[in-house]
């Protein structure tokens, strides 16, 4: 089977760190994404590890560890537009993405 | 603005209804997908057209119909459907490459989805 798991939810005070941890276990694995999500809104692409090690993006960080088959979303200087869900993604053979069941994150003031 | 378009952004439709839900890309992708987004569940894929032709279809029942006339352009056609049914309906789409390249775009782009009610 495929399946990924994240936390159902976290919550941190502005300006804090936070880190929003995937694990995966999938047929196929090409690389990690990572979405997020507005009430409302539509996913929108944060960040990609094809490669194991951090990828940054400025304030968002993205880690990718094959051969645990885990991932990670760090996320630096919260800010309260930052709460939101986030998604983890497998990009898997075959072309199709595998979606974790999502983190909400509650930023508080 | 993603680039991806959906209509209708909420739609209420009965049992015995026949309805569809129209995507559209602009971003020259080849790839287009239609997910299901039930609360607090995963994004579940549903259908999958590259380079027009469906390539996955993950066990969805009949009463959801894909139509994937030019790339693009996507539709879901809904009938008969049940209470179950009621999510929102996400499109996205993406750019692959063909065989021997294989070149993939890690990228998804998503619509802002239906909010379907079957009552």
């Amino acid at each position: 089977g495929q399946s990924l798991e994240q936390p159902s939810e976290v919550t941190a005070v502005e300006g804090a760190i936070v880190q929003i941890n995937c694990t995966y276990q999938t047929s196929g694995f090409y690389g990690l994404s990572w979405y997020q999500q507005h009430d409302g809104g539509a996913p929108t692409f944060l960040s990609y590890n094809g490669l194991d090690g951090l990828e940054e993006t400025g304030r968002f960080s993205s880690f990718l560890s094959r051969s645990d088959s885990y991932g990670y979303l760090l996320l630096q200087e919260l800010q309260m537009k930052d709460s939101a869900s986030y998604f983890c993604a497998a990009d898997n053979y075959g072309q199709n993405f595998v979606f974790g069941p999502g983190t909400r994150l509650s930023v508080l003031p | 603005e993603t680039g991806v378009t959906q209509t209708p952004r909420h739609l209420v439709m009965g049992m015995t209804n026949k309805k569809s839900l129209k995507c559209e890309q602009h971003l020259g992708h080849n790839a287009m997908y239609w997910y299901k987004q039930s609360a607090k569940k995963p994004l579940e894929l549903m259908f999958v057209y590259n380079f027009k032709e469906q390539t996955e279809n993950n066990s969805v029942p009949s009463r959801f119909s894909p139509e994937c006339p030019n790339s693009s352009h996507l539709f879901l056609h809904l009938h008969t459907l049940q209470p179950e049914d009621s999510a929102l309906y996400l499109c996205a789409s993406s750019l692959v490459g063909q065989e021997p390249s294989n070149f993939r775009y890690e990228k998804l782009f998503f619509g802002s989805g239906t909010q379907l009610s079957v009552l």
